[in-house]
């Protein structure tokens, strides 16, 4: 089946350092990628929806200038968490969708401390 | 707005029980319907896929079933294995195939050998 890989697995960063996550589609084109968090005991949250070439929609109550959005290419989608906050610790975890399903990376787990 | 919810939050069993699962969600309106097992420290992995026409799909020791209409689907997991146990994840989509995921909070599953 399709891969995609999310890179880092898990990162401790400082408050106030900025941390970069990447999604890569390794075997198909991924027209849309999805971004999402889950915070402990609560449902996984869309956060933005990226589609190559253009500006990320961020869902309510998201920061888009918090959380940067590349998608430059049909296979890789990056989400910089900015100027991190411990608040800001959670799983995040990126989806590359393509014809009626999407497929997920491993998720990454952010602490901030 | 959808609302996705799946209950028991938790459950236990012993090894070789039938179990079932159970997701609801407010908007009928939907393109399909999936059902996820979310390891820690993996990605989400896909294991049924239920379109808005559909009832049910069988893959395995796994039955999921869609009631659109009344907003309800089930996931059967016939003699429960100690692999088995991971939190597992019902999700609607909307908008067509490229639509995003609605995720419920996940039902924690816990197979005792």
């Amino acid at each position: 089946g399709a891969v995609v890989s999310q890179h880092p697995s898990w990162v401790i960063c400082k408050s106030g350092t900025s941390v970069k996550i990447e999604c890569r589609s390794l075997d198909f084109q991924a027209t849309t990628m999805f971004w999402y968090r889950q915070f402990p005991k609560q449902s996984l949250m869309l956060m933005a929806t990226s589609n190559e070439g253009s500006k990320a929609t961020y869902e309510q109550g998201v920061e888009k200038d918090k959380f940067l959005i590349n998608h430059a290419s049909l296979t890789l989608s990056t989400l910089t968490v900015t100027s991190a906050h411990p608040e800001d610790s959670s799983f995040y975890i990126c989806s590359a969708s393509t014809s009626n399903t999407g497929f997920f990376g491993s998720g990454t787990q952010l602490s901030v401390l | 707005k959808q609302e996705v919810t799946q209950i028991p939050a938790a459950l236990s069993v012993p090894e070789g029980e039938n179990l079932v699962l159970n997701c609801s969600f407010t908007d009928s309106a939907i393109y399909n319907l999936q059902w996820f097992r979310q390891d820690p420290g993996k990605g989400l992995t896909s294991l049924l896929l239920i379109q808005s026409s559909q009832r049910e799909q069988t893959s395995g020791r796994l039955n999921a079933s869609l009631d659109k209409s009344s907003g309800r689907s089930t996931l059967y997991i016939a003699a429960s294995q100690p692999g088995d146990s991971a939190t597992y994840l019902c999700a609607v989509r909307h908008g067509g195939s490229q639509g995003n995921l609605i995720f419920g909070k996940g039902t924690k599953l816990s197979v005792k050998p």
